[in-house]
C-alpha cells in the first residue's frame, strides 16, 4: 500500500523542540518530503531527504530517515509561534506520479 | 523566489454548475498537477500533465474533469458539473522533473482555490 500516516495534534512549549513523526508502508521512495501549511495558505515545501541518507540538516529543521522502520521524523529545534502549522508528510506515489500524503500533523505552540 | 499562483482564491457555486480554477505554474517546469483536499482529509492527487497532454489520472478524476494548457502560461481545472462532494481545496503544484525519475525532484505547490459547492 502507499499508506503515510502521522499522528494529528503535537503541542510544544514555545522554545522547545518539536518532534513531528512519520510511518510508511512502501519501501521503494526515492524521496521523502515535509510540507508546511499555515492556516489560509497552500503547501510550502520545508525540506526533502533522499533515501540513501540517514539524516539531513538545514538550520532549525533536522530530518531523520530510518529506512528498516519506515520512520521520517521532523524536528524543529527552538520552536516558536511562527512554526504553529499543519505538516504534511509525502512520498512519490510508486512508480507513477504526484505524491502520496500524510493526513498532516498540527503543531500547537504553547506560550 | 518563483511562485505558483492560483485564482480565485474562492470559488461558490451552485450545484451543477461548470467551474474553471486556474494556475499558474512556475515558468521553466515541465510538470503539472491537480490535487484536492477535501476538509480534514488528506491531500489527494488528481492529475498529472506533461507535454500538452494528460500523463496520469486517479480514480477521482473522472469524466467530469478536464485539465487544459490553454497557453503557455495558464492550467486550468475544468469541473463540468459540479456535486456538492467536489467542495474542497483545490491544489495546483508544478515541477522542473517526474517524480519517476532518479534526480532532484521538488513539487511547489499554489496557495489553493477553495471551492464550495452549495
Amino acid at each position: 500500500g502507499e499508506d503515510v500516516e502521522q499522528s494529528l495534534f503535537l503541542s510544544v512549549r514555545e522554545g522547545d523542540s518539536s518532534v513531528i513523526n512519520c510511518t510508511y508502508t512502501d519501501s521503494s521512495s526515492t524521496y521523502l518530503y515535509w510540507y508546511k501549511q499555515e492556516p489560509g495558505a497552500g503547501l510550502q515545501l520545508l525540506t526533502y531527504i533522499f533515501s540513501n541518507m540517514d539524516m539531513k540538516q538545514d538550520q532549525r529543521l533536522t530530518v531523520l530517515l530510518n529506512k528498516k522502520d519506515k520512520h521520517l521524523s521532523l524536528r524543529i529545534a527552538d520552536t516558536q509561534t511562527g512554526d504553529s502549522a499543519i505538516y504534511f508528510c509525502a512520498r512519490p506515489r510508486v512508480g507513477a506520479d504526484g505524491l502520496t500524503f500524510g493526513k498532516g500533523t498540527h503543531l500547537i505552540i504553547q506560550p | 523566489e518563483p511562485e505558483v499562483t492560483q485564482t480565485p482564491s474562492h470559488q461558490v457555486t451552485q450545484m451543477g454548475q461548470e467551474v474553471i480554477l486556474r494556475c499558474v505554474p512556475i515558468s521553466n517546469h515541465l510538470y503539472f498537477y491537480w490535487y484536492r483536499q477535501i476538509l480534514g482529509q488528506k491531500v489527494e492527487f488528481l492529475v498529472s500533465f506533461y507535454n500538452n497532454e494528460i500523463s496520469e489520472k486517479s480514480e477521482i478524476f473522472d469524466d467530469q474533469f478536464s485539465v487544459e494548457r490553454p497557453d503557455g502560461s495558464n492550467f486550468t481545472l475544468k469541473i463540468r458539473s459540479t456535486k456538492l462532494e467536489d467542495s474542497a481545496m483545490y491544489f495546483c503544484a508544478s515541477s522542473v522533473s517526474s517524480p519517476k525519475s532518479a534526480s532532484s525532484y521538488e513539487q511547489y505547490f499554489g496557495p489553493g482555490t477553495r471551492l464550495t459547492v452549495t
